[in-house]
């Protein structure tokens, strides 16, 4: 299972909104309502943010959405704050009843 | 408070073998499925194996299957991981994480390092 395609890194002023994307196929991200996006700050485990596309979890701030089309999921954090710069993830289910994440992507809070 | 402790890592020689565990409290541990996921130092994320609530049901990643064996007491709220005939490229910090809704792994553990070297 290849690992889901995110942009290495994505930058942003405070306050601004960026997106990062995921691109999979049709056997992982496009097949299923299944994505879910993962934070991660140095030298710390990963944080669940987003999962089913778009659901966050309780505790997770509104600054943070998901959504998808066809193969490609997207995560747009709004209002960026010096505290959202960490690494991001996403994760699908996949065809063969497996998980697969994406390749990670670099936020930097100008 | 949900919590999982995971423990065993450590240097291991390539072709040896290692078992992980992953303790649980603060939740019904009977009820949820259960995941192990690696990241290699300086490198992404890598789904490694899931087991169903009651051990009924596995999978793996291509990389470790026939290699690695997930197993789970529910009696003990212990997750493990057996890990035989190591090679270089398994050297990571090994995550244990509850597996909610359909695919979201919440929480995780702190990680436990395991290093594959001669």
């Amino acid at each position: 299972q290849s690992a889901l395609t995110q942009p290495a890194s994505v930058s942003g002023s405070p306050g601004q909104s960026v997106t990062i994307s995921c691109t999979g196929t049709s056997s992982d991200v496009g097949g299923y309502n299944y994505v879910s996006w993962y934070q991660q700050h140095p030298g710390k485990a990963p944080k669940l943010m987003i999962y089913e596309v778009s659901n966050r979890p309780s505790g997770v701030s509104n600054r943070f959405s998901g959504s998808k089309s066809g193969n490609t999921a997207s995560l747009t954090i709004s209002g960026l704050q010096a505290e959202d710069e960490a690494d991001y993830y996403c994760s699908s289910y996949t065809s063969s009843s497996s998980n697969v994440f994406g390749t990670g992507t670099k936020v930097t809070v100008l | 408070e949900v919590q999982l402790v995971e423990s065993g890592g450590g240097l291991v020689q390539p072709g040896g073998s290692l078992r992980l565990s992953c303790a649980a409290s603060g939740f019904t541990f009977s009820n949820y499925w259960m995941h192990w996921v690696r990241q290699a130092p300086g490198k992404g994320l890598v789904w490694v194996s899931h087991i169903n609530s009651d051990g009924s049901s596995t999978n793996y990643a291509d990389s470790v299957k026939g290699r690695f064996t997930i197993s789970r007491d529910n009696a003990k709220n212990t997750l493990y991981l057996q890990m035989n005939s190591l090679r270089a490229e398994d050297t990571a910090v090994y995550y244990c994480a509850r597996g909610i809704y359909y695919n979201g792994l919440d929480p995780w553990g702190q990680g436990t390092l395991v290093a594959v070297s001669s």
